[in-house]
């Protein structure tokens, strides 16, 4: 089945201690991206790849890191968690070149509570 | 820059009727519009997609979305909603400039409430 797999799901922690959010997709797409759904804000993106080791910021980028060292995962990191950065994350990917019309595929979500 | 712009934060509407939920967009050239779905606890779906041709596009679950190029306007719509419906509505847009990949923005999202 094709599918974005996030983990963790659920996650409080508290600040300062570096967490990492998990993603994989199995659709052997080129283009992965993370954001963030925060109320009343919609979907902002945090970074996007598209393709491996080629990494760029999206609009909010303070505070997180991104790797992508094979093509199927592009895991998210906060170094330094704060209360600001509680809110929903997801992952998506798609195609890019000629098949690429933006259609995305995205995870399930993490919700990510900073204490 | 561009934008998309969901006028409504909630649409209610009785079941059995019809449904609308706006959207409104600005891009500097040929845009590529999407519509995507929200259930609770879950990830967003990709419902429907206007790339060019013909202004009335269907798509997954009885929906379908109007292109007008005049108005910049993408509207979703279903002729008779159903409860099942009840979920948070994002549009989407892109660029359709073909110079590689091209950043997708999202409205603010519109939650459909369908009443029984």
């Amino acid at each position: 089945e094709a599918q974005v797999t996030q983990n963790p799901r659920y996650l409080i922690t508290v600040t300062g201690k570096k967490l990492t959010v998990t993603c994989s997709q199995n659709m052997n797409h080129e283009y992965m991206s993370w954001y963030r759904q925060d109320p009343g804000l919609g979907l902002r993106q945090i970074y996007y790849s598209m393709n491996v080791e080629v990494t760029d910021k999206g609009d909010v980028p303070e505070g997180y890191k991104v790797s992508r060292k094979e093509k199927r995962n592009f895991p998210l990191i906060l170094e330094s968690p704060s209360p600001n950065q509680t809110s929903l994350y997801f992952c998506a990917s798609s195609l890019l070149g000629g098949a690429n019309t933006g259609e995305l595929f995205f995870g399930e979500g993490s919700r990510l509570t900073v204490l | 820059a561009q934008s998309v712009a969901q006028p409504e934060d909630q649409v209610n509407v009785a079941e059995g009727n019809p449904l609308t939920v706006k959207c409104t967009y600005s891009v500097s050239g040929n845009p590529y519009l999407f519509w995507y779905v929200q259930y609770p606890n879950r990830g967003l779906q990709f419902l429907l997609k206007y790339i060019t041709g013909d202004n009335l596009v269907k798509g997954s679950y009885g929906f379908e979305a109007e292109f007008n190029k005049s108005q910049t306007s993408f509207h979703l719509k279903k002729p008779s909603a159903l409860v099942s419906d009840s979920a948070l509505y994002f549009c989407a847009v892109r660029d359709g400039w073909d110079g590689g990949y091209q950043k997708v923005t999202f409205g603010t999202g519109t939650k459909l409430q369908v009443i029984p």
